[in-house]
């Protein structure tokens, strides 16, 4: 079956970095997306990846290795606004997008 | 970026009512619009992929009868909650990619429809 894991809850410090991992194992591969999403509001796109390597974009950071079915989000320079449930899902053979359940990052002063 | 605009954000129903919900690209052309539901605490989860003129593909488990989708147009596609059942309460969200990007271009979230059935 498909499945992607990313871990449920994290905790950060304002001003800190946090890495927020997810692995994934599909059928098939054309890219990895991570979003934002605070609560009950849509998620908003943060990244996209679909060659290996590091994607660089402001205080966010996108890695993804293909290899090895994994990829993790870097956010520097924590704000608390940053606090929101981080989604990462993966474009499947059939352009299909399978979602992680979500990493709810906590961001404390 | 562009927009998708969805409407309404909130609706409460009586229990047997039918609620149409819209999903609108503002500056952009989609041939596919997906609709998504998410539970609380739970991760969105695609109900149907919406295609201009022809038929939705829903995802199995996903009543086609219950939930009617349109896409009528390359700017407009509708879901309608038919005879709502307070099961059916949830965040309901479309998504739309600008048909010029392909397969792999960004997606465009609406604000999300939150539905209550009564």
């Amino acid at each position: 079956g498909q499945n992607i894991d990313q871990p449920t809850e994290m905790t950060a410090t304002e001003g800190a970095i946090v890495q927020i991992n997810c692995t994934y194992q599909t059928s098939g591969f054309n890219g990895l997306f991570w979003y934002q999403q605070h609560a009950g509001e849509a998620p908003t796109f943060l990244s996209y990846n679909v060659l290996d390597g590091l994607e660089e974009k402001g205080r966010f950071s996108s890695f993804l290795s293909r290899s090895k079915g994994y990829s993790y989000l870097l956010l520097k320079e924590l704000q608390m606004k940053d606090s929101a449930s981080y989604l990462c899902a993966v474009l499947d053979s059939n352009y299909q997008l399978i979602w992680g359940a979500g990493t709810k990052l906590i961001i404390k002063p | 970026g562009a927009v998708v605009s969805q409407h309404p954000s909130r609706v409460i129903c009586k229990s047997g009512t039918s609620v149409k919900i819209e999903c609108r690209s503002l500056d952009f052309q989609a041939t596919t619009m997906f609709w998504y539901r998410q539970f609380p605490k739970q991760s969105l989860m695609l109900m149907a992929t919406s295609n201009e003129g022809s038929k939705a593909t829903y995802e199995q488990g996903v009543e086609k009868d219950k939930f009617l989708i349109n896409h009528a147009s390359l700017t407009l596609s509708t879901l309608t909650v038919t005879s709502a059942h307070p099961e059916d309460s949830s965040f309901y969200i479309c998504s739309a990619r600008d048909s010029g990007t392909g397969d792999t271009g960004e997606l465009f979230f609406g604000e999300g429809s939150r539905l209550t059935v009564l």
